[in-house]
């Protein structure tokens, strides 16, 4: 069964202190993994796609990138506009209806 | 570009009455739009899939005959929350994508419904 784990649940950080969230899938065969930020109260926007291991996006202050088993989005000096919930979401090889399999997301904080 | 626009933002009606939420496409066409439905803090779960001019095909576990939804042009999918009851309060957003193949989906900013 295709499963997307996120960790941490929660992460709180100082502004300008990097870290990074991470994206743990098991899928059969992965056609993409997703990354969006969600706001409260929001539907979520679309960040990156990632298709095959190695590859890497980037985008302000965020770096996605993908291995066989996971994805990183690595977040560089962030800002308290970059709190929000950031989700990961994958689409197996075989799906032809665009089926997502979406983890529990990471609620980030970032203090000033 | 991909817009997508969910109609109302907020609702709250009463045990046994329908709701009808609106999905639009505003700059492209959708031949397929999806329905979620959030829990606090959860992720999100897949009710069914809106196909324009046919049938929705609904995820396992959804009521097709209280949850209805209709795709009647390519722009427009409704969902309908039928004799609606308190635990049928969530957060319901829709989704689209433009229709290349893997092209990532655009989301509407949900509906918060309120059943009391």
């Amino acid at each position: 069964e295709d499963q997307v784990t996120q960790s941490p649940e929660a992460l709180r950080l100082q502004e300008g202190e990097s870290s990074s969230l991470n994206c743990s899938y098991t899928v059969s065969g992965l056609r993409g993994l997703f990354w969006y930020r969600q706001d409260p109260g929001k539907g979520p926007e679309f960040l990156f796609t990632l298709y095959s291991a190695g590859e890497e996006k980037e985008k302000e202050r965020l770096k996605a990138t993908l291995t066989k088993k996971e994805s990183f989005l690595h977040i560089t000096a962030p800002k308290p506009e970059d709190s929000a919930t950031y989700l990961c979401a994958v689409r197996n090889l075989m799906d032809s209806s665009y089926k997502l399999i979406f983890g529990s997301g990471t609620r980030l904080l970032v203090r000033p | 570009g991909a817009v997508v626009s969910q109609h109302p933002s907020r609702v709250i009606c009463k045990s046994g009455t329908s709701v009808k939420i609106e999905c639009r496409s505003l700059d492209f066409q959708a031949t397929t739009m999806f329905w979620y439905r959030q829990f606090p803090k959860k992720s999100l779960m897949l009710m069914a899939t809106s196909n324009e001019g046919s049938k929705a095909t609904y995820e396992q576990g959804v009521e097709k005959d209280k949850f209805l939804i209709n795709h009647a042009s390519l722009t427009l999918s409704t969902l309908t929350v039928t004799s609606a009851h308190p635990e049928d309060s969530s957060f319901y957003i829709c989704s689209a994508r433009t229709g290349r193949d893997n092209s990532p989906l655009h989301f509407g900013n949900g509906t918060r419904l309120t059943v009391t």
